[in-house]
């Protein structure tokens, strides 16, 4: 059964404090695995599809990375307006539904 | 923002009321999703559609039903309400089934409560 579990739960920054978010899974073969951004009161917005290990995306202040078992979305310099919900999803091969995870709140302080 | 609106917004409904919820995309996209969020789980998968009148069951689909009739709509229905039904219901679309290069994009979902 594929999983995915992201930590932590939640994370405060001060605004120019890099930090980074965890998504680890585990599936039987990775078809892709997806990162989202959710603000309150709105659905998921699409950030990056990652599709093999050692693979990187960027996006202004985030850049995501993928790995055999995990994947970092990395922020740098994070500013207020980055403060949301980070949402990874994974997809493996066969008729498999995309999983998701329970998702990082992510608040930035000024 | 891709084009899909979720109707209602927000919905009150009483407990063995049925309910129906609709999605629309002016993506012309061919598959379409139901999914709904609860605190301490992730998004979970309702029902699926890929193509007109072609839809299948998602991993928590008991008490639910969708139909197609049109590329643009997919509608959710909740034959007779009940209060675990009470979540935010999210539609998505793609251009290709889940996974490749096509991500799901969503709509700003609807609060159903079911009192």
């Amino acid at each position: 059964e594929d999983q995915v579990t992201q930590s932590p739960e939640a994370l405060r920054l001060q605004e120019g404090e890099s930090s980074s978010l965890n998504c680890s899974y585990t599936v039987s073969g990775l078809r892709g695995l997806f990162w989202y951004r959710q603000d309150p009161g709105k659905g998921p917005e699409f950030l990056f599809t990652l599709y093999s290990a050692g693979e990187e995306k960027e996006k202004e202040r985030l850049k995501a990375t993928l790995t055999k078992k995990e994947s970092f979305l990395h922020i740098t310099a994070p500013k207020p307006e980055d403060s949301a919900t980070y949402l990874c999803a994974v997809r493996g091969f066969g008729n498999t539904p995309l999983v998701f995870g329970k998702g990082t709140r992510l608040s930035v302080i000024a | 923002d891709a084009g899909i609106t979720q109707s209602p917004r927000h919905k009150v409904t009483e407990t063995g009321t049925p309910v129906t919820l609709r999605c629309h995309q002016t993506e012309n996209h061919r598959y379409m999703y139901w999914y709904r969020q609860d605190p301490g789980h992730g998004l979970r998968l309702i029902h699926y559609s890929y193509g007109v009148k072609d839809t299948d069951k998602g991993e928590v689909s008991d008490g639910y039903s969708v139909s197609r009739s049109k590329t643009e709509d997919f509608l959710l229905t909740l034959e007779s309400a009940t209060s675990s039904q009470t979540s935010v219901y999210f539609c998505a679309i793609s251009e290709s089934a889940t996974g490749g290069g096509s991500p799901l994009h969503f709509g700003n979902g609807t609060r159903l409560t079911v009192t």
